[in-house]
């Protein structure tokens, strides 16, 4: 079974960092584009980071302003984003997300995870 | 800009259909986009890619009274014979290089 787990999530003070991890099995990581998506609470998707299968290709959201790092480590089939510096309007719940096409860098979603709840709060 | 335009809701009867539509900013009419569903309290599940020229990449299980369809900039995804567990927000997603953007979403309900 294709599937996706998020973990790290939790509760952390303003300014302090976090780390998510995504465990990916059931298909051959190492050849797709894996993303980062967030959901506040009652509100819409909003894409968060892309990162390509060998890692050459790295995007971000322009509202992060350099706070987030995605990385992956292909070995152990997993995906993680390092929050640093983190704000109110952080808190989410954060989804990995595969690549439909393991040919092209650009494409749709087409696997999600459960999502992982992120508070930032004092 | 790149960007993606939903109604904020839409509703029909168990049983009958319903059409969502998604709208591509001006210069992008030619884009791809995906279609996701999110049910109260889980996470997105993806029901297809649609193309310009109203081909589409269903997911895995998606049922065939999901369908897509394309004209101009505007990308639709038609729901048949409505059940309740249609009832949930929908997503439009739409990708270029070194972006993704999503739609803020369409509320269905199933009356």
């Amino acid at each position: 079974e294709v599937q996706l787990v998020e973990s790290g999530g939790g509760l952390v003070q303003p300014g302090g960092s976090l780390r998510l991890s995504c465990a990916a099995s059931g298909f051959t990581f190492s050849t797709f584009s894996m993303n980062w998506v967030r959901q506040a609470p009652g509100k819409g998707l909003e894409w968060v980071s892309h990162i390509s299968s060998t890692s050459t290709t790295i995007y971000y959201a322009d509202s992060l302003k350099g706070r987030f790092t995605i990385s992956r480590d292909n070995a152990k089939n997993s995906l993680y984003l390092q929050m640093n510096s983190l704000r109110a309007e952080d808190t989410a719940v954060y989804y990995c997300a595969r690549q439909l096409s393991s040919v092209y860098v650009d494409d749709a979603f087409d696997i999600w995870g459960q999502g992982t709840m992120v508070t930032v709060s004092s | 800009q790149l960007v993606l335009t939903q109604s904020p809701s839409a509703s029909a009867s168990l049983g009958a259909s319903v059409k969502l539509t998604c709208t591509l900013s001006s210069g992008h009419s030619s884009y791809a986009i995906a279609w996701h569903q999110q049910q109260p309290e889980k996470g997105p599940r993806y029901l297809m890619r649609l193309n310009n020229d109203g081909s589409h990449i269903k997911g895995d299980g998606i049922p065939d009274r999901f369908s897509g369809s394309s004209s101009g900039a505007e990308r639709y995804l038609t729901i048949s014979n409505l059940q309740s567990e249609d009832e949930a927000d929908y997503y439009c997603q739409t990708w270029g290089t070194g972006i993704r953007v999503f739609g803020a979403g369409t509320e269905v309900t199933v009356l």
